[in-house]
């Protein structure tokens, strides 16, 4: 069974461009989440999805920051304009029921010059 | 403060000895506790997770739950070179829901 995709695994863009990340979940997961890790952190959660709406974006900076996840399946996270404190990693997971279920992609690695 | 605080290490131990990964929490609404594994330009692998109090076994590793104390502690048996990862915890008050982790604690296992 396909983990969690993610892409593209690296980007490097100047700052002020704008920078878009996709994800692919396990097949039949119905929770989706956005992560950001800033290095030598812990993950933080940007927004959740339950199918195709989003129920936690909380900690979502919505001035530059959007998502999406059309038809509850597939998920883009895309920032504009990107400032340099977003650098950072960028992980997308999903989860069916149960805990254990809980899967983290590789992440995108996002470096903002 | 941290709703989640976790020793972040570096932590340096010859093969074969134990280790003791610990965190402590703050939010008493936590009731699922979960250990991941970070290796290098990888995203978190969960490894054990409790529910509540109690211990939990799985070949080398342990975790064990204090609710009453707010604490959380992962033991590696026999560690191994392979064990040579960053370790997160992580907690949630609910199955599903937005995970609340610690900083990650380096561990490295020398042959």
């Amino acid at each position: 069974e396909a983990g969690v995709v993610q892409s593209p695994r690296y980007k490097i863009i100047e700052k002020k461009q704008p920078v878009a990340f996709w994800c692919n979940p396990i097949s039949g997961h119905n929770t989706l989440y956005w992560y950001r890790q800033n290095l030598g952190q812990g993950p933080e959660l940007l927004i959740r999805y339950e199918n195709e709406e989003a129920v936690d974006d909380s900690q979502l900076p919505k001035d530059r920051f959007s998502a999406e996840r059309l038809k509850g399946v597939d998920s883009t996270l895309k920032i504009q304009p990107a400032e340099l404190g977003d650098s950072a990693v960028y992980l997308c997971a999903s989860s069916s029921t149960g805990v254990a279920s809980y899967t983290f992609g590789s992440g995108t690695r996002l470096t903002v010059v | 403060q941290k709703e989640v605080e976790q020793d972040p290490g570096p932590l340096s131990v010859p093969e074969g000895a134990i280790v003791s990964l610990n965190c402590t929490y703050s939010n008493s609404a936590f009731q699922y506790f979960m250990w991941y594994r970070q290796y290098s330009r990888k995203g978190p692998e969960l490894l054990m997770y409790t529910y509540s109090s109690g211990n939990k076994e799985d070949g080398r590793f342990t975790a064990q739950v204090d609710k009453s104390s707010k604490y959380i502690s992962l033991f590696i048996r026999d560690s191994q070179p392979s064990d040579s990862a960053t370790y997160l915890c992580a907690m949630n008050p609910t199955s599903g829901s937005r995970l609340t982790f610690g900083e990650g604690t380096q561990l490295t296992v020398n042959p």
